[in-house]
């Protein structure tokens, strides 16, 4: 198995663009979260889903960022429009009910000027 | 919500020096992980222990639910060891909140 895909890896985008991040998550895994890495904050849960619906999204910072799941093997996390207090890396995990151990994604970059 | 203490923050060992990583937390869980971020950032899950003792080389954890800790052991520590440990818990479900992390450093 490839492990969770994310991409891009790095994204540089102005203040106010739409950004789009996306996460491939192992297949047959029925759990996938959402987190962002700051200095400041450290590893925050923004949203996780579990067979596609979402479950718990009370970390999702504003209406700017809304994230999705239309099928098993994608998930979109959006923010719209971007603000540089934005920037962070953004993971993407993900988890089956037989082992609930996390494997996460090579996170993307982002940074918003 | 449930609060996780990490000690120490930070740990500087000569390599092949054995330590102990120690995660406090809050209230009752049903999931506890320990991962490691290397210096290039990604995040590999060591341990799914929510109670009991795991080896797995020369890592070790063990979580005392009932006192509410859990330990990570390094023994004969590496270079490659070096980066930010983190202890992750869930009180119900999966809402997974991790440490602050212990900052490694081993020295060659």
């Amino acid at each position: 198995d490839a492990g969770v895909i994310q991409s891009p890896r790095h994204e540089v985008t102005e203040m106010g663009q739409e950004v789009t991040l996306r996460c491939k998550p192992i297949s047959g895994h029925d759990y996938l979260f959402w987190y962002r890495q700051t200095m400041m904050r450290g590893l925050e849960l923004l949203i996780y889903f579990n067979n596609n619906v979402p479950i718990d999204d009370s970390g999702m910072p504003e209406d700017r960022f809304s994230a999705k799941m239309p099928n098993a093997s994608f998930s979109t996390l959006k923010i719209q429009p971007s603000e540089p207090r934005d920037s962070a890396v953004y993971f993407c995990a993900s988890s089956g009910s037989s082992n609930y151990g996390y494997t996460f994604g090579s996170g993307t970059r982002l940074t918003v000027v | 919500g449930i609060q996780v203490e990490q000690s120490p923050p930070d740990l500087i060992l000569q390599e092949g020096a054995n330590s102990t990583l120690r995660c406090n937390f809050s209230d009752s869980v049903n999931n506890l992980q320990w991962f490691h971020q290397n210096p290039w950032g990604q995040l590999i899950n060591l341990f799914y222990i929510p109670s009991g003792t795991k080896q797995n080389g020369r890592l070790s954890a063990t979580t005392v639910a009932t006192e509410r800790y859990s330990l990570l052991y390094i023994s004969s520590s590496q270079t490659t060891d070096s980066g930010v440990y983190f202890c992750a818990v869930a009180t119900g479900g999966f809402k997974t909140i991790f440490g602050a992390g212990t900052r490694l450093f081993v020295k060659a």
